[in-house]
C-alpha cells in the first residue's frame, strides 16, 4: 500500500515558468514532510521540508504548501530553470524529522530552455 | 559538498557471490545510518536502520541473514549482500543525519547488478 503518492510520473515546464509538483499521502499521522531532488546516478539531495504545524514554507525559489485536510502537499518552483530538471521525491515521516522516511515514486521534472 | 560517501558506485557480480557496500559519514559522526533500496520506477524503500555498536533494525520483509549490516564505527556502516541473486539487482543508497533534527543526507548510491 503506497502511503505517499506522486501521481504524475513526469512534468515538463518552460524555463521561467512555475513548476508545481504534487504529492498525496494517506496516513494522517505523518507530521513531517520533505522534498528531495535526485539527478541520475546520484543520491537524493534534500531540498525543503515542512512540519505539519505549518501550511507553507519558503526557501528562495522553492515553496512547499501543505493541506492537511486534503492530505496533500505541493512543491512550487518559480522561476523554473533548466538546472532544476531532475526527479523530485516527496517523503513523509511519523514523529518528526528523526524518524524513518516513506517516499513517493518520484516525478521527473524537465525544464525546457 | 557531500556529507555521506558511498562505495562502490557500481558493481557487477555473479550469482551466489557476496558484495559489500560501504557508507561513510564525512566530517561528522553518525550513530545511526539508514539503508534504502530503489527498484526501477519505484520509490526508495527503507531496508534497515544501522546502529553503531548494536544490531541493525530491519524492516518487515527484509532478510537480515541476506543483507548483513555492520556499523562498527561512528563513521562507517557496511551492507553485505550475501549469496546474491539476480533479483537483488537494485540501487542501494545509504543515508545519515548530521545531528539533531537535520534532514537525511544520502550517499550517491550503489548500482548492483547480479548476473
Amino acid at each position: 500500500d503506497q502511503q505517499v503518492k506522486q501521481n504524475s510520473p513526469s512534468l515538463s515546464v518552460q524555463e521561467g515558468r512555475i513548476s508545481i509538483l504534487n504529492c498525496d499521502y494517506t496516513n494522517s499521522m505523518f507530521d513531517y514532510f520533505l522534498w528531495y531532488k535526485k539527478y541520475p546516478a546520484e543520491g537524493p539531495t534534500f531540498l525543503i521540508s515542512i512540519s505539519s504545524i505549518k501550511d507553507k514554507n519558503e526557501d528562495g525559489r522553492f515553496t512547499v504548501f501543505l493541506n492537511k485536510s486534503a492530505k496533500h502537499l505541493s512543491l512550487h518552483i518559480v522561476p523554473s530553470q533548466p538546472g532544476d530538471s531532475a526527479v523530485y521525491f516527496c517523503a513523509a515521516s511519523l514523529g518528526g524529522s528523526n524518524y524513518k522516511l516513506t517516499f513517493g515514486k518520484g516525478t521527473l521534472l524537465t525544464v525546457n530552455p | 559538498g557531500a556529507v555521506v560517501s558511498q562505495h562502490p558506485s557500481r558493481v557487477i557480480c555473479k550469482s551466489g557471490t557476496s558484495v559489500k557496500i560501504e557508507c561513510r559519514s564525512l566530517d561528522f559522526q553518525a550513530t545511526t545510518m539508514f539503508w534504502y533500496r530503489q527498484f526501477p520506477k519505484q520509490s526508495l524503500m527503507l531496508m534497515a536502520t544501522s546502529n553503531e555498536g548494536s544490531k541493525a533494525t530491519y524492516e518487515q520483509g527484509v532478510e537480515k541473514d541476506k543483507f548483513l549490516i555492520n556499523h562498527a564505527s561512528l563513521t562507517l556502516s557496511t551492507l553485505t549482500v550475501t549469496s546474491a541473486h539476480p533479483e537483488d539487482s537494485s540501487f542501494y543508497i545509504c543515508s545519515a543525519r548530521i545531528g539533531g533534527n537535520s534532514p537525511l543526507h544520502f550517499g550517491n548510491g550503489t548500482r548492483l547488478t547480479v548476473t
